[in-house]
């Protein structure tokens, strides 16, 4: 299958500090990606649309100032949590859909602000 | 807006029982319903899916149902393994600009009994 690569793993910043989480599409081009956060023993909640060459698409309730989302290139979507606070602390993950819409997911990311 | 809901979100059975998971969705449009596995901590694994031109579809000891009319699909698994326990997620494709999008069952955690 196709292989979307997350980076970091984990990270533990402190508050106030930004942190920057790269997705990647190892062997396919994507241009879309999307970015999902997910709290212990909870869902995959949508928080916003990639799109490569324009502006990321937010889902209503997610702060576009606080999560930075750029697609700079069709196999690199990045996202920047801004001004961290202890309750930004969850797992983020990424997804590139391919074909008919399948998706496939990145590692995430386990983010711990102090 | 578009939810998806998923029952039950625990399931404990026997080593060698069948476990069925079941999911309703709300939007008439959406034509893709993926299930993915996810254990503590990693990826979530498609496992399978299913488009709304079939009825059923079936890969070894798991099988999918979709009734469009009544907008709902389950998930089977049969001849249940303690490597089956994990979290199980649900998803219905949301048309979303470009690339329709996936929401996400509430998830649900199976354990099985060795």
């Amino acid at each position: 299958g196709a292989v979307v690569s997350q980076h970091p793993s984990r990270v533990i910043c402190k508050s106030g500090t930004s942190v920057k989480i790269e997705c990647r599409s190892l062997d396919f081009q994507a241009t879309t990606m999307f970015w999902y956060r997910q709290f212990p023993k909870q869902s995959l909640m949508l928080m916003a649309t990639s799109n490569e060459g324009s502006k990321a698409t937010y889902e209503q309730g997610v702060e576009k100032d606080k999560f930075l989302i750029n697609h700079a290139s069709l196999t690199l979507s990045t996202l920047t949590v801004t001004s961290a606070h202890p309750e930004d602390s969850s797992f983020y993950i990424c997804s590139a859909p391919r074909g008919l819409g399948e998706a496939f997911f990145g590692q995430g990311t386990r983010l711990t602000v102090v | 807006g578009e939810n998806v809901e998923q029952h039950p979100s625990t399931l404990s059975v026997q080593e060698g029982d069948s476990a069925v998971i079941k999911c309703t969705y709300s939007d008439s449009a959406s034509n893709y319903f993926p299930w993915y596995k996810q254990e503590l901590g990693k990826r979530p694994q498609l496992i399978i899916d299913i488009r709304s031109n079939v009825g059923e579809k079936k890969d070894q000891r798991i099988a999918v149902t979709l009734n469009k009319t009544a907008k709902h699909f389950s998930l089977h698994i049969t001849e249940t393994q303690p490597e089956d326990s994990a979290v199980y997620f649900c998803a219905a494709s949301i048309r979303g600009g470009a690339t329709n999008k996936l929401i996400f069952g509430t998830g649900t955690l199976l354990a099985v009994q060795p």
